[in-house]
C-alpha cells in the first residue's frame, strides 16, 4: 500500500533557529514528492522535486530528494514567526493518484 | 494564478441532511479533487475527476458523492449528513501536465 510518513509531528522552535521536516514515501509508480504550506486556509505550493540529489530553493527555504532512499527533507533556515504552519508534503503517482502525508505542524516562537 | 474557489467557508448541518459543496476553477484544468482533513489523518482523498462527466472513487468514498457537468466546477454531495462526516473538505485541480495541485481555502463543515 502507498503511504507517506512525515516526522516529526510537531515542533516547537525559536526564532532564527534551523529546522529540518523530514518525509519518507512508499509510492508505486513514483513520479515526484510535492511540499505545500498550510496556514489557516489552502495548502500553498512550495515545492516539486522529480529529480534526486538536486536542491531546490527558495529564499529560506530548499528541500531535496533521494529517489535511491525515498525520502525528502525541507530546510528552513532562520526560522521566523511567519513560517509557523504545517508542512506536508505528498508523492504523487501519475496524473490522478497523491499520497498525502499527515504533516509536520510547525510552531515558531517569537 | 490559479483560483480555486470553494462557496463556503464555514457550514453547520444537522444529521440527515443533504449537503452540497461547491467548488470552481478557474485555470481549465483537467483534473479536480475533493479531500478530506482530519487531525492524525492528514488528507484522504474522497473522489475525483478527470474530465467533465468522468469521476473515481478515492480513498474513502462512502457517504459521498459527486458531480462534474461543466469543467470547471466540481460538487461534493453529501447525500445524507452524519456526524462522523464533520471535517475540512478540500477541494482541489490540477492540469495533467505540471502535475502541481492548487487548492482551495477550504470548507469547514459541523454536523450536529
Amino acid at each position: 500500500e502507498d503511504k507517506v510518513v512525515q516526522s516529526p509531528l510537531s515542533l516547537v522552535v525559536h526564532e532564527g533557529d534551523t529546522v529540518t521536516l523530514n518525509c519518507s514515501y512508499e509510492v508505486t509508480n513514483f513520479r515526484s514528492l510535492l511540499w505545500y504550506k498550510q496556514e489557516k486556509k489552502a495548502p500553498t505550493f512550495l515545492f516539486m522535486l522529480t529529480s534526486s540529489g538536486i536542491e531546490k530553493k527558495s529564499g529560506r527555504l530548499s528541500s531535496i530528494l533521494d529517489k535511491k532512499e525515498l525520502f525528502s527533507i525541507l530546510n528552513i533556515t532562520a526560522t521566523q514567526t511567519g513560517d509557523s504552519a504545517i508542512y506536508l508534503c505528498a508523492g504523487s503517482s501519475g496524473t490522478y493518484k497523491y499520497i498525502f502525508g499527515t504533516g509536520t505542524r510547525l510552531k515558531v516562537l517569537a | 494564478d490559479v483560483k480555486v474557489t470553494q462557496s463556503s467557508r464555514y457550514l453547520v448541518k444537522r444529521t440527515g441532511e443533504k449537503v452540497f459543496l461547491e467548488c470552481v476553477q478557474d485555470m481549465d484544468h483537467e483534473n479536480m479533487f475533493w479531500y478530506r482533513q482530519d487531525p492524525g489523518l492528514g488528507l484522504r482523498l474522497i473522489y475525483f475527476s478527470y474530465d467533465v462527466k468522468m469521476k473515481e472513487k478515492g480513498d474513502i468514498p462512502e457517504g459521498y458523492s459527486v458531480s462534474r457537468e461543466k469543467k470547471e466546477r466540481f460538487s461534493l454531495i453529501l447525500e445524507s449528513a452524519s456526524t462522523n462526516q464533520t471535517s475540512m473538505y478540500l477541494c482541489a485541480s490540477s492540469d495533467s501536465e505540471s502535475q502541481r495541485v492548487h487548492f482551495g481555502n477550504g470548507t469547514r463543515l459541523t454536523v450536529t
